[in-house]
């Protein structure tokens, strides 16, 4: 199964402070299609996960364009531009490319 | 759309539990469907899924020998039965609807259901 990393596994911003999460794939999920199948998540407390991005860069219908997700390969970065209290929770990068899709361990993102 | 799940289970080791997963205002057909385990205080696991169009589920090898994802297009309705229940098993479980294959485009997983809490417990 392809193995799905994330730097940090937790972070604490302070509110309109820019965060950065990595995630790394241990396949390359470029597909030869022209793109990378990875998909980013966020776990708000108590609730199901909500798509943000997909396709390593389309942000999902209705999500902030605070949020953006950059990379190939088998390197991406999640980046949300100025933090606001309602985007606290657990992110996850998920790869797409092979079954059975696979989830990064999570990067737990709290306001300072 | 929504994706409404059954309710909470309390089941006994080496035991099975069958959950459902019914697209209310939509439809699933020509969906991906994806299984999500979440364990208490831990992160996403992927089980497997399928498209039902398309009847063919695929597994993570993890679950191969003891997990069966199926749907039933006249109800829209998506099942994942587990079978050798184990205590490691306790968790919360997800379905989540994703791309529409007649579209062909990949778009992500951008429905989920509520979750169904199972407890496996002597």
């Amino acid at each position: 199964d392809v193995v799905m990393t994330q730097s940090p596994l937790s972070l604490s911003v302070s509110p309109g402070e820019p965060a950065s999460i990595s995630c790394r794939s241990s396949l390359s999920l470029l597909h030869s299609n022209g793109y990378n199948y990875v998909d980013w998540f966020l776990q708000k407390p108590g609730q199901s996960p909500q798509l943000l991005i997909s396709l390593g860069s389309t942000r999902a219908p209705g999500v902030s364009d605070r949020f953006s997700g950059s990379g190939s390969g088998t390197d991406f970065t999640l980046t949300i531009s100025k933090l606001e209290a309602e985007d606290v929770g657990v992110y996850y990068c998920m790869q797409a490319r092979q079954t059975p899709f696979t989830f990064g361990p999570g990067t737990k993102v709290e306001i300072k | 759309v929504q994706l409404v799940q059954s309710g909470t289970e309390v089941k006994k080791p080496g035991s099975s539990v069958k959950v459902s997963c019914k697209a209310s205002g939509g439809t699933l057909s020509s969906h991906a469907i994806m299984w999500v385990r979440q364990a208490p205080g831990q992160g996403l696991e992927c089980l497997g899924g399928l498209i039902p169009m398309l009847r063919s589920p695929k597994y993570a090898q993890k679950f191969q020998a003891r997990v069966t994802i199926s749907a039933d297009e006249s109800t829209n309705t998506a099942y994942m039965e587990m079978n050798r229940l184990r205590s490691e098993d306790t968790a919360l479980y997800y379905c989540a609807r994703g791309y529409d294959i007649l579209t062909g485009n990949y778009s992500g997983f951008d429905l989920w259901g509520q979750g169904t809490m199972v407890t496996v417990s002597s």
